[in-house]
């Protein structure tokens, strides 16, 4: 039963060219959502933590959203070094503590 | 930016070895994790810990062994390599008393190849 479904599987963009990607939840109670960006070989880097409905959060280019059953990461005017794995994680108020789920990932790619 | 450190990178053993790879992080969190994740898949969990001498199973924790004696070092041990174990192992550790609660920082990962 997946907990977390990620959305699309690879996205290319162009230089500049705007997008979201979604990540859908089905947990029964959501302590926290997280996003993380893999680069290939590498461990996954912590980007936002997102905790209620209607939270936002920025870094950069990024935007980070929250509903009651999905997230947004919001990309603006990317750039090729923003290609990465981008990765959903949430924690489930129903798991054992310190339990993330994660999705498979959205691999994005920027090309100039 | 995390201090988390795994060792090996990269490892290529034959079926049959014992290997362990080593998991250390000077950040004082009090727990920390062990993933495999194949490319394209999720992490998949395969062990936490909660603090020193405390240890749980994840999903895949059947074939692996783990041990926290010491609060930075959380070592994973395989008894028995088979080439089913080849995949990229990836640690990571969280603190509940920091502000973004559960929050897991990763470490580089040990991407490993069994024969």
């Amino acid at each position: 039963e997946d907990q977390v479904t990620q959305s699309p599987e690879a996205l290319r963009l162009q230089e500049g060219e705007s997008s979201s990607l979604n990540c859908s939840y089905t947990v029964s109670g959501l302590r926290g959502l997280f996003w993380y960006r893999q680069d290939p070989g590498k461990g996954p880097e912590f980007l936002f933590t997102l905790y209620s409905a209607g939270e936002e959060k920025e870094k950069e280019r990024l935007k980070a959203t929250l509903t009651k059953k999905e997230s947004f990461l919001h990309i603006t005017a990317p750039k090729p070094e923003d290609s990465a794995t981008y990765l959903c994680a949430v924690f489930d108020r129903g798991s054992t503590l310190g339990r993330l789920y994660f999705g498979r990932g959205t691999q994005l790619t920027v090309w100039p | 930016e995390a201090d988390i450190y795994q060792t090996p990178r990269y490892l290529v053993i034959g079926t049959g070895k014992k290997i362990t790879l080593e998991c250390s992080q000077t950040m004082g969190h009090d727990k920390m994790y062990w993933y495999q994740q194949d490319p394209g898949m999720e992490l998949h969990l395969i062990h936490y810990s909660y603090g020193v001498n405390s240890t749980e199973k994840g999903d895949l924790s059947s074939e692996s062994t783990v041990s926290r004696i010491r609060t930075e070092h959380f070592p994973l041990t395989l008894e028995s390599a088979r080439p089913s174990h080849t995949s990229q192992y990836l640690c990571a550790s969280s603190d509940r008393r920091l502000a973004e609660k559960e929050t897991q920082y990763f470490g580089p990962g040990t991407r490993l190849l069994v024969l």
